[in-house]
């Protein structure tokens, strides 16, 4: 069974601009949630979507924004970027939510210059 | 606010010796608790979990943890490591009544040769 993907791997993008990052999730897992991780502040829970529906969310600013397709399938995307928004972005997807048994994938990149 | 505690954030150990990593949490409801560790170069993987039942829980790669709820901790532990353990842990906490999982900062793991 394949694992959890993340495209793209690598980012760079200037202050300002907006990012789309995409996850596709273990075959047959509904829930897809997402996680900032920096080296000051760990892993940060950003949102959790089950069945294109956004379940839950952590203390990050409107910025940021997701959303999951009927294929489980999932997006994130960060407007108006700033510096501190660098940081390697994970996606773990699960087959039932509620953060059992979440399958990491290797996350993408993002540096904001 | 809901926190997670990891007391070493690293910690360098010889092969044959005694883990233990420290976590504590701050929420007095229900919990789910995890283990996560990621080794160089691969995903975050799921070592253990508590859910409900005996507070000593077993994982893979000879890892366990003890659930003390009057503590709220969750140590890891594991009787003797080998090189191969060197890596990064976290832990986490789900917390049942808001469904919002926080993780700890991590601890980074150096077994010597």
């Amino acid at each position: 069974k394949a694992g959890v993907t993340q495209t793209p791997r690598y980012l760079i993008k200037t202050r300002g601009q907006q990012v789309t990052l995409s996850c596709s999730p273990i075959s047959g897992h509904r829930s897809v949630s997402w996680y900032q991780q920096t080296p000051g502040q760990g892993l940060q829970f950003l949102f959790e979507y089950f069945s294109e529906t956004q379940r839950n969310k952590g203390n990050f600013p409107g910025r940021f924004s997701g959303r999951q397709f009927s294929n489980s399938r999932s997006e994130m995307n960060v407007s108006t970027l700033e510096l501190g928004d660098s940081a390697l972005y994970l996606c773990a997807s699960s087959p039932s939510g509620s953060y059992n048994e979440q399958f990491f994938g290797p996350g993408t990149r993002l540096t904001v210059l | 606010a809901q926190s997670v505690s990891q007391h070493n954030h690293h910690v360098i150990l010889s092969e044959a010796a005694s883990l233990e990593l420290g976590c504590n949490y701050s929420y007095g409801g229900t919990v789910n608790l995890f283990w996560y560790v990621q080794y160089p170069g691969q995903h975050l993987q799921l070592l253990l979990k508590y859910f409900s039942g005996d507070p000593l829980v077993k994982g893979i790669k000879g890892f366990e943890a003890e659930f003390i709820k009057s503590k709220f901790s969750f140590n890891l532990r594991k009787p003797s490591v080998q090189w191969s353990d060197t890596a990064e842990y976290f832990c986490a906490v789900n917390a049942l009544r808001d469904d919002k999982i926080i993780f700890g900062k991590g601890t980074r793991l150096h077994i010597l040769p």
